[in-house]
């Protein structure tokens, strides 16, 4: 099965300052990979998804943006924080033949 | 577009009560899943369903596929203090073949012992 590694579990950055979360799966090739962001007791929302290197889409215009740069790496980037980014990101992960999801463990930002 | 939408959004259980979740979607579904988020916690997929009318358990949870595949259910019997948690479903995308899930606003779940 599927093990996705996300870190840091948690993250206080100041408004204005860069981030780099990074995401990376084992127990699988060529995955397809989301990067999702949750309110605090909200739904999930998808920001970007990959189906291999190099190719990524994004789902809401955003400060945000995302890079694979290897089959099993996924890193979500800003280079400039804003307070409205705080919140839950979520890295997933799914074979290409099912629509199943595998989650990370997550990373708490907070934007100060 | 698809909607995905979960009633009730949060339910009260008594521990040792039985409980029902729903999911209602726009479009008929090729497929739904269901995740359980507990507090502080991820995502964790529970179970997929795939035919019409389908009907699967896991222990004291049962879940349901509707006939015309646009709606599901989530029952839960005698609810314990391992229950609480996010019960969301999700579906695929039907205009998309990137394996995109549309998720509900999700059912949140408290346990009084």
């Amino acid at each position: 099965s599927q093990t996705i590694h996300q870190w840091p579990a948690t993250l206080v950055q100041p408004v204005g300052s860069p981030l780099s979360l990074e995401c990376t799966v084992e127990g699988t090739s060529n995955p397809n990979l989301y990067w999702y962001r949750q309110a605090a007791g909200r739904g999930l929302q998808l920001l970007f998804y990959s189906v291999g290197i190099g190719q990524i889409s994004s789902e809401v215009p955003q400060n945000l943006s995302a890079s694979r740069p290897q089959d099993r790496q996924f890193i979500l980037s800003s280079k400039k924080l804003l307070l409205s980014d705080s919140g839950f990101y979520l890295c997933a992960s799914a074979i290409t033949s099912k629509n199943i999801q595998y989650f990370g463990a997550g990373t708490r930002l907070s934007v100060l | 577009g698809q909607q995905v939408m979960q009633i009730p959004q949060y339910q009260h259980v008594q521990e040792g009560e039985d409980f029902t979740t729903y999911c209602n979607s726009s479009t008929t579904l090729s497929n739904i899943q269901w995740y359980k988020q507990r507090p502080g916690g991820h995502p964790v997929f529970l179970i997929q369903l795939v035919k019409s009318g389908e009907v699967k358990k896991q222990k004291r949870l049962t879940f349901q596929f509707g006939e015309a595949k646009k709606n599901s259910s989530l029952h839960i019997t005698a609810t314990q203090t391992t229950d609480v948690g996010t019960y969301f479903c999700a579906a695929p995308m039907t205009t998309d073949s990137w394996g995109k899930l549309q998720f509900g606003a999700g059912t949140q779940v408290v346990v009084t012992p």
